[in-house]
């Protein structure tokens, strides 16, 4: 099965400074069939539902603002929020799609400063 | 409106069984595939099982393969998680997810329901 590991697990941030959550597989997440890296990121609130951020490794999901953004290749991915403002508050996961089981990393807590 | 509404969740013994339901509403049932993700308390994600759109082609977390079956009835727009000889290390609560709009990412989640295995 392929570990995602994320770091770091507990994330500081004061609002309107940039923040960065590091996500890395166990094996490359490039799909050499079709071209497509496999990773997507998710935000969970407080109280809520996982939501969906960041799918394919870089295609921001509907409505999700453009301060976030997820890059990478191969087994290092980043997802980057240029500005945190306070909703942004949760947990963040990054996932594999690229084969059965799917597993996500261990989760990044985003706390305000 | 599209909607995912999660439930059957309770408080099972160990070795026991429980169904869960998730009923689902504003788009075509029988074009997606579906997904169960389930969470610990206070802990993180875990992947549980996925069915095929058509329901041909299902695929399991190796913890639950052979104790746990994922089926759906696309006349009722419902997908099924069959639990059974429920362990300890399965309580958590359990989300149906979906790719409604992506390729296969989880851009829709119910709200959960939850399973606790306990004497």
């Amino acid at each position: 099965d392929i570990v995602m590991t994320q770091t770091p697990l507990s994330l500081p941030v004061t609002p309107g400074e940039p923040a960065s959550i590091s996500c890395r597989s166990s094996e490359s997440l490039l799909d050499r069939d079709d071209g497509n890296t496999y990773l997507d990121w998710y935000l969970q609130k407080p109280g809520q539902s996982p939501q969906l951020l960041i799918h394919t490794l870089s295609y921001r999901a509907s409505g999700v603002p453009d301060r976030f953004s997820g890059s990478g290749s191969g087994t290092h991915f980043t997802l980057k929020i240029s500005r945190v403002e306070a909703e942004d508050v949760g947990v963040y996961y990054c996932l594999h799609r690229l084969e059965y089981p799917y597993t996500f990393g261990q989760g990044t807590r985003l706390e305000i400063k | 409106q599209v909607q995912l509404v999660e439930s059957g969740g309770g408080v099972v013994q160990p070795g026991r069984s429980l169904r869960l339901s998730c009923v689902t509403s504003g788009f075509i049932f029988s074009n997606f595939g579906f997904h169960w993700v389930r969470q610990a308390p206070g802990k993180g994600l875990e992947w549980v099982a996925v069915i095929t759109s058509d329901g041909a082609d299902t695929y399991y977390l190796d913890s639950v393969r052979g104790r746990f079956t994922i089926s759906r009835d696309n006349s009722r727009n419902t997908l099924h998680l069959q639990m059974n000889s429920l362990r300890p290390e399965d309580t958590g609560l359990y989300y149906c997810a979906s790719a409604i709009v992506t390729d296969d990412a989880f851009d829709i989640w119910g709200q959960g329901t939850m399973v606790t295995v306990s004497s």
